[in-house]
This record gives C-alpha cells, structure tokens and sequence, in this order.
C-alpha cells in the first residue's frame, strides 16, 4: 500500500513570496491533516479534511495560510506572503476516518530567508 | 479544555533496562489515544493505539501502553531498551469538535529518549 506523499522535500524562499506544498494521502482514506511542526515542539494541527470539507481550522493563520482538497483527495496548503516565524516542517496526514490512526507522509521542510 | 501532555523533555536510559515514556490526557467522552515515533528527518510513524478493550496495549518494535482511566494516563513501555530506540516519541489524542460530530488529532510536546549503550 502506498503512503502519503508529499512535494517538495525541502523548499527555500525569501519572506514575502509565496509558496504550495502538495499531498496525495493514502487510497479512500477521507480524513486529511496538514500540520506544522517547528523545530523542538510538538505537531499543531492547522487544518483538517472530511473527504473535501473542513471540520477544523481555528489555527490556520487565515490572512496567509490556504488549504483546500480537490475531490476529497488530493490536498494544497499554500502560504502567501510568507513570514520568518513560518520556518517548519509541513507534516500532511491522512486516515479512514475520524477514529483511526494518521499515517503521516515525510514532510516539507520550509526555510523562510 | 482538552489537551494531551508529555511531562518530560527527555528521558534517558540504559541499554537492556525498561523505559517508560509518560503522557496525560484531558478530553470529553470517551478517548482514543495514539503513540508516534519521529526519527530525524522524517514523519511521524504510527506505534500503537488505544480505541477500547484491554488496557495494555501492544504495538510496533516491542513497545506497549498501559491505559488508565483513574489517572488520564496513556504511558508507552517497553522492557528492554535498545540504542536504536533513541527517538522522538509523541502522544496523541482525539479530542471532540463543538459540531458536526467531529474530532480532531492533537499532539503533545514529544519526549527525547536517548538509550545509552
């Protein structure tokens, strides 16, 4: 079975531009994550997929952060301007559903210059 | 509020000797708790879960969790520790949405162990 995947590995930017992650989760599953994760400290959850709706995103910096899943698969998570402070790992995820593990991809690891 | 918590930083030990990694939890209704494992430069890898049923809960890589209701606690265990071990572990908890019948997966601080050979 395939698992999540995630582009690009790694991404250098200089603050103010823009920037897209992009995931595919694994076959049928309808729940998706994307987290990010800054050096030292735990995943925080910024958004999070019912097949193509959002149940969550209270901490999704809205004025900067974008999110959406095409056809409750595939998903892009967008930063545009980005800020210094953005500097992280994007963490995309996905399960069946709301009660079953999150298998996770292997991330994006933003540097904002 | 809901919320999942890891007491320690780091936790260290010995080659051969049991460890445990400890995590708390605060939710509504009835918890589904996970453990994860993060090597460096790499995601998170599912260890094992508690939904319902026994207590003790087994998982990847010989490593298990003790569930305690009594004490909210959800502590990762295993018998004999190995060098390759040393990693980042993270809890996790499902906790309930306002609405919809939601929940959403949070996770803790994380705990460093470091198993000394």
């Amino acid at each position: 079975e395939a698992g999540v995947a995630q582009s690009p590995r790694y991404k250098i930017i200089e603050k103010r531009q823009s920037v897209a992650f992009w995931c595919n989760p694994i076959s049928g599953h309808a729940t998706l994550y994307w987290y990010q994760q800054i050096l030292g400290q735990g995943p925080k959850l910024l958004i999070q997929f019912q097949n193509n709706g959002v149940v969550d995103d209270s901490q999704l910096p809205k004025d900067r952060f974008s999110a959406e899943r095409l056809k409750g698969v595939d998903s892009t998570l967008k930063i545009q301007p980005a800020k210094l402070e953005d500097s992280a790992v994007y963490l995309c995820a996905s399960s069946l559903g709301m009660n079953t593990e999150a298998f996770f991809g292997q991330g994006t690891r933003l540097t904002v210059v | 509020a809901q919320s999942v918590a890891q007491p320690e930083d780091q936790v260290n030990v010995a080659e051969g000797n049991p460890l445990t990694v400890k995590c708390t939890y605060s939710v509504s209704g009835n918890p589904y708790l996970f453990w994860y494992v993060q090597y460096p430069n790499r995601g998170l890898q599912f260890l094992l879960k508690y939904i319902t049923g026994d207590n003790l809960v087994k998982g990847s890589y010989g490593f298990e969790a003790e569930f305690n209701k009594s004490q909210t606690s959800f502590h990762l265990k295993k018998p004999s520790a190995l060098v390759s071990d040393s990693a980042l572990y993270f809890c996790a908890v499902r906790v309930d949405l306002l609405s919809g019948g939601y929940n959403k997966l949070i996770f803790g601080a994380g705990t460093r162990l470091a198993v000394h050979p």
